[in-house]
Parts: C-alpha cells; sequence; structure tokens
C-alpha cells in the first residue's frame, strides 16, 4: 500500500504564510491523484477544504488554496488567523479510487 | 442542504457484528459515489470502503477487506457498512463522506458527524 507524508508539525505566526505538503511512496503527485485537504479542529469531525488538487468548497476561507509543488500536493495558508490552528490531512487516491490513503496529518500552530 | 446523519454504532464485544447506517439528504443520492472512513481516538483518519452511485463498484481497505461490506439503498437514501469479526483495533469513530462524482475516486465533499464503534469485552 502507499504510503503519503505530510511534516507533523509547523507553526506560523499571524498573519504569516506557511506551505503544508502532501508526498507519495510511489512518485509524483499529479492532478490524476485528485489530492485533497481535510481541516480537524479539537473536538470536531474533518471537513474538506480543497478537492481536485485546487478547488475551493462554498466555505473555504480564500487565504486557502491548493497547488502542486515539487512533486507534492501542497496547501497554501496566507494570512495566517488564530482559527486556523487545526490538525490538516491531506488524500491521495490512487488507480482511480481503487486505493485512497490519507496522509498522517500536519498539527498547525498558529503562534 | 446536504445532511449525512451516521447511526447504529455503540459497544460491541470482539468477535461480534455491527452495522452502520448512513441517512443522506439534500442531494440525489444515487448520483454520488460514497465513503465510510474511520479514526480512532487520537489517531489519524484512516480510508475504510467506497461504493459507486449505481453500487456496482465497491472498495475496501486491506484492513477490512473480507470482514466489511458497503451497500448502498437508493430507495432509502441510505448508505451502510455491515461489520463482521471486529476488533479492538476497529475501535474508531466512523465517517459517512460523499465523494464528487458517481464513480468512486475520493471522500472530497461532505462528511457526516461520526458515531462512534467500540470494541471491547
Amino acid at each position: 500500500q502507499a504510503v503519503v507524508t505530510q511534516e507533523p508539525s509547523l507553526t506560523v505566526s499571524p498573519g504569516g504564510t506557511v506551505t503544508l505538503t502532501c508526498g507519495s511512496s510511489t512518485g509524483t503527485v499529479t492532478t490524476g491523484h485528485y489530492p485533497s485537504w481535510f481541516q480537524q479542529k479539537p473536538g470536531q469531525g474533518p471537513r474538506t477544504l480543497i478537492y481536485d488538487t485546487s478547488n475551493k468548497h462554498s466555505w473555504t476561507p480564500a487565504r486557502f488554496s491548493g497547488s502542486l509543488l515539487g512533486g507534492k500536493a501542497a496547501l497554501t495558508l496566507s494570512g495566517a488567523q488564530p482559527e486556523d490552528e487545526a490538525e490538516y490531512y491531506c488524500l491521495i487516491s490512487y488507480s482511480g479510487g481503487r486505493e485512497v490513503v490519507f496522509g498522517g496529518g500536519t498539527k498547525l500552530t498558529v503562534l | 442542504e446536504v445532511q449525512l446523519v451516521e447511526s447504529g454504532g455503540g459497544l460491541v464485544q470482539p468477535g461480534g457484528s455491527l452495522r452502520l447506517s448512513c441517512s443522506a439528504s439534500g442531494f440525489t443520492f444515487s448520483s454520488y459515489a460514497m465513503h465510510w472512513v474511520r479514526q480512532a481516538p487520537g489517531k489519524r483518519l484512516e480510508y475504510v470502503s467506497g461504493i459507486s452511485g449505481n453500487g456496482g463498484s465497491t472498495y475496501y481497505a486491506d484492513s477490512v477487506r473480507g470482514r466489511f461490506t458497503i451497500s448502498r439503498d437508493t430507495s432509502k437514501n441510505t448508505l451502510y457498512l455491515e461489520m463482521s469479526s471486529l476488533r479492538p483495533v476497529d475501535t474508531a469513530m466512523y465517517y459517512c463522506v460523499k465523494d464528487r462524482r458517481k464513480v468512486v475516486v475520493a471522500p472530497s465533499d461532505y462528511w457526516g458527524q461520526g458515531n462512534m464503534v467500540t470494541v471491547s469485552s
């Protein structure tokens, strides 16, 4: 089974910019892997922020953006807010959904 | 408004069985694939299973294949997860998640609130 890797933890200053990445053990992440990003705050269920690499949901704040960067999927937060402190998970879909793997999550601290 | 409401969780002994349900509303149920994702206490998200909009294609994580069965009833707008031979490691919050496509691609749309399953003697 493929392994999806994320930074275990990152810290960003209020108003600052930070990029979270999502890599695959199988090689370069492409749009064909339909990378997605999810936010989970303590005591809450996850919610989808980004789907299909860079598409935002209606509830996704404009300061979040998704892209491909250096062979990985990336989530960039520009202008971090205290309420953005959360765990962020990425997901990679392989072989048209036959294998779906979540990353280990990145704990983002806004400090 | 899309709503996904899970039910059926609870405490079950090792080796036992349980059926989770997910009642869907606010969208054309048969037009979208659906998924189950779980999260053990304090752990990462783990993909469990997915089913296409017409129910013709199903996929499972290696950890549950042969023990869990995903299905859907379009007439009831309900997704199911039949779980058997349950193990303590199956203890988790189970989430029902909507796909954005009719074919199984990714659980990248709406999430339910989750339903807790505890496997313990």
